[in-house]
């Protein structure tokens, strides 16, 4: 079982340049989340998905798009890359029911926006 | 917005007994989670508070205290694969995860 795989693992980009990055998982979870970790301020939430066909705004939101067109997939988008988004993001998905419902988290992609 | 507070960094010795502290004033409340995270790695789940009391997992414990908005996680019997970051995460009324910038704990032998 792979549970949630991300790609590219890491990535160096150019200002203005639009990159998308990838998060599948494979054990049917309703909901899906992307977030972004900096040095010293945590995990921060950018997008989050309830269930397929339906997205929502995090926390930092702005200059990020997501999509949701199936269970699987939940890719994040940078339209026009600037160096402030140089950061780790991390994809995370749950089943979205009960009082657990824990967030699993996939191994990152680490991202240097020049 | 929610406010997270625990430690930067503790630094404990192998066998030893470490407690992270963490408070919290969030928007609602949901649950309490607690994710380790070695350097370079995801986070992964450690344990999940939502009623008042101490839950015990082996060498881990967490404790919740929601009418003081705190909870500590207590690690026993220290190993150096402990060695990691260790974040402390609420739900809030939205069931959103509201993440503390996480504690770096450091095992010396």
């Amino acid at each position: 079982i792979a549970g949630i795989t991300q790609a590219p693992t890491s990535q160096i980009l150019a200002a203005g340049r639009r990159m998308t990055l990838r998060c599948t998982q494979d054990m049917r979870h309703n909901a899906m989340y992307w977030y972004r970790q900096d040095l010293g301020l945590g995990l921060r939430l950018i997008h989050y998905s309830n269930t397929a066909g339906t997205t929502g705004k995090g926390e930092v939101p702005d200059g990020y798009s997501v999509s949701r067109a199936n269970t699987d997939d939940f890719p994040l988008t940078l339209a026009s890359a600037v160096p402030s988004q140089t950061s780790v993001y991390f994809c995370a998905s749950s089943d979205g029911q009960g009082d657990t419902d824990t967030q699993y988290f996939g191994p990152g992609t680490r991202l240097t926006v020049l | 917005g929610q406010n997270i507070d625990q430690p930067t960094e503790m630094t404990a010795t192998e066998g030893a007994i470490v407690q992270i502290n963490c408070t919290y004033q969030t928007s609602g409340f949901n649950g309490l989670f607690w994710y380790q995270q070695h350097a370079g790695e995801a986070p992964t789940f450690l344990s999940y508070n939502v009623l008042d009391g101490l839950e015990e997992k082996g060498r881990f414990s967490s404790f919740l205290s929601r009418s003081k908005g705190y909870s500590y996680l207590l690690l026993k019997e220290l190993q150096m694969k402990d060695s990691a970051s260790y974040l402390c995460a609420v739900r809030d009324g939205d069931y959103k995860l509201s993440f503390g910038a996480g504690t770096t704990v450091t095992v010396r032998a």
